[in-house]
């Protein structure tokens, strides 16, 4: 089982249109959980950060179900600009310091 | 700040053949990274350094060396490249582990 499991996709959903993505990791230890933007042929970058309390980015929303070891990102209004690929990144601190990315799950918003 | 810089952009290698990799980074960050993309995968890691002088083997660093002889530079060595090695490579560098990591650009690298 991988450490970091993403739904694949991809999500075609319209201009507008409301869109979560979930992800699920293994190890109950992890500290600190994030997603990531990755464009077409273009490098990762942080999207948000995901706190216990839940947080907001705009239409962006960001949550962590430690219990259940999951995180989502729920994407509202979507537009054309919001098409990527979004990793899920988990780190944890035991046993020695470790960054695990998700292969990633594609959205394309179109018109 | 140019952030976090990789060359070359592309490669072509044939099988056998040698290359290095070079990342550089202009934001003082201690930690630096060298991964490898593959379709369907996530970002792998193959060897990290947590300060100048110092690099530790990742997930995958079998067919790879690097060094981090300046804090700014952390390169990758393909000494004897094979087809499997094919694959987009990132660097990325953070200030704290656990904090954001910030990646260039990506070399694209071709082993025939």
């Amino acid at each position: 089982r991988k450490e970091v499991e993403q739904d694949p996709g991809p999500f075609n959903v319209p201009e507008g249109a409301t869109v979560a993505f979930n992800c699920t990791y293994s190890n109950s230890a992890s500290q600190s959980f994030f997603w990531y933007r990755q464009d077409c042929r273009k490098e990762p970058k942080l999207l948000m950060s995901v706190y216990s309390s839940g947080n907001e980015d705009g239409r962006f929303t960001a949550q962590l179900n430690r219990a259940s070891q999951y995180i989502s990102l729920l994407i509202r209004d979507s537009k054309l600009s919001d098409s990527a690929t979004y990793l899920c990144v988990v780190t944890k601190g035991t046993g020695g310091f470790k960054t695990i990315f998700g292969a990633g799950t594609r959205l394309f918003v179109k018109a | 700040n140019a952030g976090v810089t990789q060359t070359p952009k592309f490669r072509v290698l044939k099988t056998g053949q040698s290359m290095t990799l070079l990342c550089a980074q202009d934001m003082n960050h201690e930690y630096m990274y060298w991964y490898r993309q593959d379709p369907g995968m996530g970002l792998r890691l193959i060897h990290y350094s947590v300060g100048e002088g110092t690099t530790a083997k990742g997930e995958v660093p079998d067919g790879y060396n690097v060094s981090r002889l300046k804090k700014q530079n952390f390169l990758l060595g393909l000494e004897s490249a094979a087809p499997s090695q094919t694959s987009v490579y990132f660097c990325a560098s953070t200030y704290l582990q656990g904090n954001e990591q910030f990646f260039g650009p990506g070399t694209r690298l071709t082993v025939l």
